[in-house]
């Protein structure tokens, strides 16, 4: 069973710096495209960020461009967003997603996601 | 960037109605849409992908259907557990964008 589990969220003042993790199990991670996909309280989704399965290639949306900073260590299985400069409308539920086998930006699985609250 | 139109914003039906969702892109997408159900206090679940492909585990009651710019999901027949709100996502070009949402509740 495939599994995503985010942790890392809280609360930050603007300006600051917070790291999300997100553990995965249950498939190669390595051979997986993953993103970050946020959510700011009752409003839509967002998508964030994408990496590929060797880390050559980073996707940024216009909106962190800059500030934040995806990664992943394949041998702990674990995917990463480093977040600097946080701003309030940053604040949002953070969801880490797995893209679809070869299939572009389809994400076939969510962890539970971790809530990052940014005030002051 | 390419903007996603969902009608409506809410849509009042009772269960064991038809349910038919509507997804409308600023420009043709081809069939590279998807479509996923959020339940309150839950993540979000990948219901089709490239249009009208379900996804693993989805039952057959829900459908999509569209090319180019305008695309449907149809819930044939609604379930107890269908009433939450629906998102359309393109992956036509970076970046991918979501649609705002249809909330399906409960006359």
């Amino acid at each position: 069973e495939v599994q995503l589990l985010e942790s890392g969220g809280g609360l930050v003042q603007p300006g600051g710096s917070l790291r999300l993790s997100c553990t995965a199990s249950g498939f190669t991670f390595s051979s997986y495209v993953m993103a970050w996909v946020r959510q700011a309280p009752g409003k839509g989704l967002e998508w964030v960020s994408t990496l590929t399965g060797n880390s050559d290639v980073t996707f940024y949306a216009d909106s962190v461009k800059g500030r934040f900073t995806i990664s992943r260590d394949n041998s702990k299985s674990t995917l990463y967003v480093e977040m600097n400069s946080l701003r309030a409308e940053d604040t949002a539920i953070y969801y880490c997603t797995r893209h679809m086998y070869n299939s572009g930006s389809i994400y076939d699985s969510w962890g539970q996601g971790t809530l990052v609250t940014v005030a002051s | 960037e390419i903007v996603l139109t969902q009608s409506p914003a809410t849509l009042s039906l009772s269960p064991g109605e038809r349910a038919t969702l509507s997804c409308r892109a600023s420009q043709s997408i081809s069939t590279s849409l998807a479509w996923y159900q959020q339940k309150p206090g839950q993540s979000p679940r990948l219901l089709i992908y490239d249009a009208s492909n379900r996804a693993t585990g989805i039952p057959a009651r829900f459908s999509g259907s569209g090319s180019g710019a305008d695309f449907t999901l149809t819930i044939s027949s609604l379930e107890p557990e269908d009433f939450a709100v629906f998102y359309c996502q393109h992956r036509y070009q970076w970046p991918p964008t979501f649609g705002g949402g249809t909330k399906v509740e409960i006359k």
